[in-house]
């Protein structure tokens, strides 16, 4: 158990809708990080935040979004769904921005009919 | 911009045997490195990093690291693979002020 824990751990929903995930950190970690992992792009880095500021942006679209809470725990909307999102959204935490390793939740799979 | 390669997209290995999982990197200045292992439908979990000092890295589970600066590769080995060993594994590399980025990732395949 890495500590960080994920909601909800599957989601089905349609095309078009808007989805929450959530993440909640390692007790002490202040950096959160929500990656996408499907079959065919691998693990895609979306977006990092670090106590509260977002810190860095990857590929991620502009149909997502995520904020940081001021407890640290982080949540990552998704709208205006399609098929090609389905895949697995992992949040992962660290204690700082540096060269600390990164602790991974259990992940979401999100499944877009 | 920082790259990853794993060459290998399968590796197959009889238990007992070692084993080798290939890493090589891109990336100006010094990196850090780290290797992840996924089981299935599971998130990665941490095995080890490089960050400055011995070339040798020990991490969890019996794996250890060789960072070479010369061939910017970053392998991971284990003297004697387990059958519980097969698993996805990923090399990671990032910079100070960089995102992590992550390579395709290597399928490990122990047989009894």
């Amino acid at each position: 158990d890495s500590g960080v824990t994920q909601t909800p751990k599957h989601l089905i929903t349609a095309t078009g809708q808007r989805v929450t995930l959530r993440c909640s950190p390692r007790s002490g970690d202040l950096s959160v990080y929500w990656y996408q992992q499907s079959l065919d792009q691998g693990l895609q880095f979306l977006i990092q935040y670090y106590n509260g500021e977002e810190r860095a942006k990857g590929n991620i679209l502009e149909r997502f979004s995520a904020q940081q809470f001021p407890d640290l725990h982080s949540e990552l909307n998704l709208s205006s769904l399609e098929l090609g999102d389905s895949a697995l959204y992992f949040c992962a935490s660290s204690v700082g921005t540096a060269g600390g390793a990164q602790y991974f939740g259990p992940g979401t799979r999100l499944l877009v009919l | 911009a920082q790259s990853v390669a794993q060459p290998e997209d399968q590796v197959n290995v009889a238990e007992g045997n070692p084993l080798t999982v290939k890493c090589t990197y891109s990336v100006s200045g010094n990196p850090y490195l780290f290797w992840y292992v996924q089981y299935p439908n599971r998130g990665l979990q941490f095995l080890l990093k490089y960050i400055t000092g011995d070339n040798l890295v020990k991490g969890s589970y019996g794996f250890e690291a060789e960072f070479n600066k010369s061939q910017t590769s970053f392998h991971l080995k284990k003297p004697s693979a387990l059958v519980s060993d097969s698993a996805l594994y990923f090399c990671a590399v990032k910079r100070d002020g960089q995102n992590f980025v992550f390579g395709p990732g290597t399928r490990l395949s122990v047989l009894p």
